[in-house]
C-alpha cells in the first residue's frame, strides 16, 4: 500500500466536456474527502464520505459537480459541463475514524490538476 | 463560519535563523488546529497537530486560545524546511473536514 493515489494525474479538456475523477483511499480508511486547490489558494472542502455514505458536500460543489463512493472503497469525482472555472488541482484524502479519536490525521493523495481550455 | 488566516504569504530566513510562521483562527466552538506541509514535488504532509503536543522536525505550535492564533516556530531553520505550509482547522459537527488557510511559502537560505 502506497498510500492514497488518484488517476489521472493530470487531465486538459476542452469547455463542456465532462470528466471524472478517481481516488483511491489507504484500505483500511472508512473517511474519504474531497478538496479543490486553486493557484494561490489553501485547498478548500467539497465533500466527504464516512464508507459509502456522502455526509457532507460544500455549497461549492454545484449541480455539475457529484461524486460517489460504492462499496466504500475508491471514489469518483464527476464534473459535468466543465467551465473554465473549474480549472484546480482536485486532491483526494482519506482517514480512519476510531473510537478514541474523532479528527485523524488525513492522508493526501497527489492530486489531479485539471485544465479547462 | 470558521476562517482560517495565514497573513504571511511568504517568508525568507538564512539557515540557522528563527523562523515563525503565523496563524489566526475563528471558530465558535473548541477547535482542533494543525500544521500541514508540501515540500517541492511531494504530496501534502501533516506536520503536526495542537493536542499532540509533539515537537516534529524542531517545530512546535502552541494553541493560545486567547489569541486565536496557532504559530509555528523553530529556532534554529534549516535548508530542508523550505515548503509550503498550511494552517488547518477542524471542529464540532465537521467530520473531520479541514479549514486551510492560504498558505506560507518558507525559504531558508543557506
Amino acid at each position: 500500500d502506497t498510500g492514497v493515489s488518484q488517476d489521472p494525474r493530470h487531465k486538459i479538456t476542452k469547455r463542456g466536456q465532462n470528466v471524472t475523477f478517481r481516488c483511491d483511499p489507504i484500505s483500511e480508511h472508512n473517511r474519504l474527502y474531497w478538496y479543490r486547490q486553486t493557484l494561490g489558494q489553501g485547498p478548500e472542502f467539497l465533500t466527504y464520505f464516512q464508507n459509502e455514505a456522502q455526509l457532507e458536500k460544500s455549497r461549492l460543489l454545484s449541480d455539475r459537480f457529484s461524486a460517489e463512493r460504492p462499496k466504500g472503497s475508491f471514489s469518483t469525482l464527476e464534473i459535468q459541463r466543465t467551465e473554465q472555472g473549474d480549472s484546480a488541482m482536485y486532491l483526494c484524502a482519506s482517514s480512519q475514524r476510531t473510537a478514541r479519536e474523532t479528527y485523524n490525521e488525513q492522508f493526501f493523495g497527489p492530486g489531479t490538476r485539471l485544465t479547462v481550455l | 463560519a470558521q476562517r482560517v488566516t495565514q497573513p504571511e504569504k511568504l517568508l525568507s530566513v538564512f539557515k540557522g535563523a528563527p523562523v515563525e510562521l503565523k496563524c489566526n483562527y475563528s471558530y465558535s466552538g473548541s477547535p482542533e488546529l494543525f500544521w500541514y506541509v508540501q515540500y517541492s514535488r511531494q504530496r501534502l504532509q501533516l506536520l503536526l497537530r495542537h493536542i499532540s503536543r509533539e515537537s516534529i522536525k524542531g517545530f512546535t505550535a502552541d494553541l493560545n486560545k486567547g489569541e486565536t492564533s496557532f504559530h509555528l516556530k523553530k529556532p534554529f531553520a534549516q535548508e530542508e524546511d523550505s515548503a509550503m505550509y498550511y494552517c488547518a482547522l477542524t471542529g464540532g459537527t465537521s467530520y473531520g473536514k479541514l479549514t486551510f488557510g492560504q498558505g506560507t511559502i518558507l525559504t531558508v537560505h543557506p
